[in-house]
């Protein structure tokens, strides 16, 4: 079973601070890395994707990409009270299940005014 | 543009009940997908079609059954429904591939 894992928080930071999420997963094949915002009873939201090793930035989110530690990140910048939500992790198959998105259970974000 | 259509948004059944979950695309994607979410278990695959004509099991397809009616349509089936099967379903769609799912508003279902 591909395991995609994340820190469940909370994660608290206060307002214009930086907020690090974490992710880690399984399956060395995987080639497709995305990050979700859910909000309280709501549905996932794309905030961004990295198909590459390094750096991806996009406003104020970046995500990095470490395929050989098999890690992704996304960095917030400039923390908002409206970024408050939970962010999930996701990661694709390798090989023939490359449009199976595996989810990590997400990491609760908290940032303070 | 609506996206991803799921209905209904709420719905209540008691144990044994059958239902069927909607979902509907107008983005042209040719790959769908049914998740569920559940406290402390994250998203979770049910079954997905990759493309029209499709089917296939996810992770937790036990109790569930799906028809990929055209290009647009997916819908998921509770042939008998459990209070194990309490839960928010998810539909979503993509391009292919390993592009980005586009998630519905999700419906929100108590077994009773």
């Amino acid at each position: 079973q591909k395991e995609v894992e994340q820190n469940s928080g909370p994660l608290s930071v206060p307002e214009g601070a930086i907020a690090s999420l974490n992710c880690t997963y399984s399956d060395r094949g995987s080639q497709s890395f995305f990050w979700y915002r859910q909000y309280s009873g709501k549905s996932p939201e794309l905030i961004m994707f990295i198909y590459s090793n390094g750096d991806k930035e996009d406003g104020r989110f970046t995500a990095q990409l470490n395929k050989a530690s098999q890690y992704v990140s996304l960095l917030i910048r400039d923390s908002q009270p409206s970024d408050s939500a939970t962010y999930l992790c996701a990661v694709t198959g390798s090989g023939g299940s490359n449009y199976k998105l595996t989810f990590g259970k997400g990491t609760l974000l908290t940032v303070n005014p | 543009n609506a996206g991803v259509t799921q209905t209904p948004k709420f719905q209540v059944l008691k144990t044994g009940q059958s239902m069927t979950l909607q979902c509907a695309q107008d983005m042209n994607h040719n790959s769908m997908y049914w998740y569920r979410q559940d406290p402390g278990m994250g998203l979770r695959l049910i079954y997905y079609s990759a493309s029209e004509g499709t089917t296939d099991k996810g992770e937790v397809p036990n109790g569930y059954n799906v028809s990929r009616l055209n290009k647009r349509e997916f819908s998921l089936r509770l042939e008998s429904a459990a209070p194990s099967q309490t839960s928010v379903y998810f539909c979503a769609s993509s391009q292919g591939g390993d592009s980005p799912l586009h998630f519905g508003n999700g419906t929100r279902l108590t077994v009773t």
